[in-house]
């Protein structure tokens, strides 16, 4: 079945550092890919997306690149801030019996020190 | 745009009680609503999808008659923890999605941290 894996966790950089968080995945078809971002004690907020293969998704200094030839969704941000710590979920959707679901990686907890 | 508000945030009960979530779309309509669990420092497992109108779609291993899902409006969507006990403690997280699918993402709430005594 599909799924998603991020490299574990926990990470913790210094501020102004150069930040990856790797995503691959295996599914059926193309799916959309998202990263999501989940403060402490909140919800999932959409971070970026990318609906097809070469797509590259931007928002907050955060961009990725859709890699369909390594099926690949890495997160990247050139220079950290302490408000990026927080939880970064990886995402897939598919349709399965006429639903749109999404199947999340574990999550990568991010830690920024000033 | 795309807000989604869920209620109570936080709700501590004794066991046996019975529990009621909120799932509410504010600026859009959700014709799909989707109800996940998340254990401490893990991953959402998703729970069931609810459609307008019709009933949910629970996932394999989800208890239908301990988690009861009600979506009649295209803006609310109800979760019930039915009986509730310490293991059904967790952080319960509703999401909407707007239109009728394709690429749309699904908006999440704050989710609702649900403790049983």
């Amino acid at each position: 079945g599909d799924s998603v894996t991020q490299m574990e966790g926990p990470v913790t950089l210094s501020e102004e550092a150069f930040l990856t968080i790797n995503c691959t995945y295996t599914a059926t078809g193309y799916p959309s890919l998202f990263w999501y971002v989940q403060y402490p004690g909140e919800g999932l907020q959409l971070l970026l997306k990318a609906t097809k293969a070469d797509d590259k998704g931007s928002n907050k200094g955060f961009e990725a690149t859709y890699r369909k030839e390594t099926t690949s969704f890495h997160l990247e941000k050139g220079s950290v801030q302490v408000s990026d710590s927080a939880v970064y979920f990886c995402a897939l959707s598919r349709t399965f019996q006429g639903a749109q679901k999404l199947v999340f990686g574990q999550g990568t907890r991010l830690t920024i020190n000033p | 745009g795309a807000v989604v508000s869920q209620h109570p945030s936080w709700v501590i009960c004794k066991s046996g009680t019975s529990v009621k979530i909120e799932c509410r779309s504010l600026d859009f309509q959700a014709t799909t609503m989707f109800w996940y669990r998340q254990f401490p420092k893990q991953s959402l497992m998703l729970m069931a999808t609810s459609n307008e109108g019709s009933k949910a779609t629970y996932e394999q291993g989800v208890e239908k008659d301990k988690f009861l899902i009600n979506h009649a409006s295209l803006t609310l969507s109800t979760l019930t923890v039915t009986s509730a006990h310490p293991e059904d403690s967790s952080f319960y997280i509703c999401s909407a999605r707007p239109g009728q699918g394709g690429n749309q993402p699904q908006h999440f709430g704050d989710g609702t941290r649900l403790s049983i005594l």
